[in-house]
């Protein structure tokens, strides 16, 4: 079946460096790919999401990058503050509205 | 606009016990899914609908039942809870076929003693 794999599953960086979180996805037919941040207790909240007809998408801080013919996205934060520290979860929609998401990265932001 | 909610928020039960999680959403959407969190955990899709009518089986839908009552609403029973069904519980929404933001409850607490 569907299946959305997620790396690394813990990320520490020092404030102001940048985090990097990666995924891969199994199903080709997927086409589209969002990413949330969920604090402590909290219900997931959309940050950033990619349609399969584009390439990279800036908002901001946060950028995420597509490569569909190796079925990889990234997630990626720039000059990190201490609010970015939470639970990213990438995922993976397909053709019949199925939505698998990846195990989620906890990142820490270092004083 | 309430957007997805959820009920009950907490829930402790007997193993054995059943009961059924309530979704309802308000934002005319077509699709809705019903997740499962454990502690230190992503996400697991149990069930989903992709309109009403409709149900799917996820990655996990073992010990659970769906039935979407009509295009607002999606609940999830639990027959006969086990103490492996202790989790968060998560529903979410979104338009179907439109590429756009899924929409999350507020989750409900279960604990299966």
């Amino acid at each position: 079946g569907e299946n959305v794999e997620q790396h690394p599953s813990t990320l520490s960086v020092q404030e102001g460096d940048s985090a990097v979180i990666k995924c891969t996805y199994s199903d080709s037919a997927s086409n589209y790919f969002p990413w949330y941040k969920q604090e402590l207790g909290k219900r997931p909240q959309l940050i950033i999401d990619i349609r399969s007809n584009v390439g990279e998408k800036k908002d901001q801080r946060i950028a995420v990058t597509l490569n569909k013919t190796a079925k990889h996205f990234s997630l990626h934060i720039t000059e990190t503050q201490p609010e970015d520290s939470a639970v990213y979860f990438c995922a993976a929609r397909s053709r019949d509205d199925k939505i698998i998401f990846g195990k989620g990265t906890r990142l820490h932001i270092l004083p | 606009n309430a957007g997805v909610t959820q009920t009950p928020k907490f829930q402790v039960l007997k193993t054995g016990q059943s009961m059924t999680l309530q979704c309802a959403q308000d934002m005319n959407h077509n699709s809705m899914y019903w997740y499962r969190q454990d502690p230190g955990m992503g996400l697991r899709l149990i069930y989903y609908s992709a309109s009403e009518g409709t149900t799917d089986k996820g990655e996990v839908p073992n010990g659970y039942n769906v039935s979407r009552l009509n295009k607002r609403e999606f609940s999830l029973r639990l027959e006969s809870a086990a103490p492996s069904q202790t989790s968060v519980y998560f529903c979410a929404s979104t338009l179907a076929g439109s590429l756009d933001e899924q929409f999350f409850g507020p989750g409900t607490r279960l604990t299966v003693l």
